[in-house]
């Protein structure tokens, strides 16, 4: 099974709302993604996380706000959110190894996001 | 920095053409390389891949073969169809560590029109 959920696939948000992402693995990966899209663009990387740890945060913006509870679950916080912040918000997760191995991505549906 | 550059599209074939699109790379380790495809509304799925030189990837007539010497994998099938109509993705993890963020290139829709 190489399947990533997420939920929910669509959400619609006021930028005075908080709500939260979900994305969810059960491969055994221990190092989870989340990535932003615009539009006709490829996937911007926002957070990694390894054994449930804040690897890479891409300089953004505090009102995104990342959480890993556990080595299958991973969600994105969003509070005061911009509409330039509307987008498709997608999770992955990899194997992860030693120096000089690189693992594959397993992306999930993905959530759209439209900030009003 | 890492970088991968690929054909801009669109591109728009007929039904059982000979697809090629073209990806360049630049890296200062030894990545691996991937395809991806992403369907419309829907996230990306790994269509391929190669983690050394000479590799070549394969998947749904689909394939790709990892040069070094020219720094490319560029994606190729034989005979499109309509269900292939989608953005395909060229990206590179460089074998740093095991966590290595994807660095994508900027995608080429491709379009079968039957």
């Amino acid at each position: 099974d190489t399947e990533v959920t997420q939920t929910p696939k669509h959400l619609v948000m006021g930028m005075t709302n908080k709500k939260s992402l979900k994305c969810e693995q059960h491969m055994g990966h221990r190092a989870m993604y989340w990535y932003k899209q615009k539009a006709k663009k490829p996937p911007e990387l926002m957070f990694v996380y390894s054994y449930e740890k804040l690897s890479i945060n891409e300089s953004v913006p505090s009102r995104f706000s990342p959480e890993c509870p556990n080595s299958s679950l991973l969600n994105l916080h969003l509070h005061a959110l911009q509409p330039e912040d509307s987008a498709l918000y997608l999770c992955a997760s990899s194997r992860t190894g030693g120096s000089g191995q690189s693992y594959e991505q397993y992306f999930g549906p993905g959530t759209r996001l439209t900030v009003t | 920095g890492d970088s991968v550059t690929q054909m801009e599209g669109p591109v728009t074939l007929s039904e059982e053409a000979f697809l090629t699109i073209n990806c360049t790379y630049t890296a200062t380790g030894y990545p691996s390389l991937f395809w991806y495809v992403q369907y419309p509304g829907e996230g990306l799925q790994l269509l391929l891949k190669a983690t050394k030189a000479d590799d070549k990837g394969s998947n749904k007539g689909f394939e790709a073969t990892y040069r070094k010497e020219t720094t490319s994998f560029h994606l190729e099938k034989g005979s499109v169809q309509v269900s292939d109509s989608a953005v395909y993705f060229c990206a590179l993890s460089d074998q740093g560590s095991g966590n290595t963020p994807l660095v994508f290139g900027k995608g080429t829709r491709l379009s079968v029109i039957a």
